[in-house]
């Protein structure tokens, strides 16, 4: 299995809804990324999962919570999320963290599309 | 902080032109420079990947190359087809898991 998959493709929720986005991959990689991308706007990283361990927070608001179960699931809650949270949201991994032996190629999901009404 | 800039922003060109997509960086302390496709509404396809230890690499119809020490690095397509048409962008990876996107080169070639 050489991909990264996410679920659920589309998700439309209200501001006071609680739901979780999921990404799976099954190629042994050891880091694990959340992204955030607005419509013609690059991705933005906003968490970093390093051998299941939370090692970058982008200042993101607390009404994002990650969580990485395994090394191959990593779990997106969300909760009280405002309209402008509307977003496509992507998931990647790569082999190892950056900083271990230069650094890896980071294999991204086809991403969940958010919309808060 | 990592600045990464992309020039042209949008691309026209007809079928089977070669062209060249350019992306630049602030901070030449990278570990490595990625370059994706993007179609619209789905995820990044990853095309080629440049340790900054190598100048090139080569896969296909693309060529990337990367100079560190001047903070550049270009994607070179060659004999362009219509279904090469999307989104490219580069992304920069720096020290601690940092990785900084371009805003991307929006591509169209016509058949």
């Amino acid at each position: 299995d050489t991909e990264v998959t996410q679920t659920p493709k589309h998700l439309v929720m209200g501001m006071t809804n609680k739901k979780s986005l999921k990404c799976e991959q099954h190629m042994g990689h050891r880091a694990m990324y959340w992204y955030k991308q607005k419509a013609k706007k690059p991705p933005e990283l906003m968490f970093v999962y390093s051998y299941e361990k939370l090692s970058i927070n982008e200042s993101v608001p607390s009404r994002f919570s990650p969580e990485c179960p395994n090394s191959s699931l990593l779990n997106l809650h969300l909760h009280a999320l405002q309209p402008e949270d509307s977003a496509l949201y992507l998931c990647a991994s790569s082999p190892i963290p950056t900083g271990v032996a230069g650094g890896n190629e980071q294999f991204f999901g086809p991403g969940t599309r958010l919309t808060v009404l | 902080k990592q600045e990464v800039t992309q020039i042209p922003a949008a691309l026209s060109v007809p079928e089977g032109e070669n062209l060249v997509l350019n992306c630049s960086f602030t901070d030449s302390a990278i570990y490595n420079l990625q370059w994706f496709r993007q179609d619209p509404g789905k995820g990044l396809t990853s095309l080629l990947l440049i340790q900054s230890s190598q100048r090139e690499q080569t896969s296909g119809r693309l060529n990337a190359s990367l100079d560190k020490s001047s903070g550049r690095s270009t994607l070179y397509i060659a004999a362009s087809q219509p279904g090469d048409s999307a989104t490219y962008l580069c992304a920069v990876r720096s020290w601690g898991n940092d990785m900084r996107f371009g805003a991307g080169t929006r591509l169209t070639v016509k058949p």
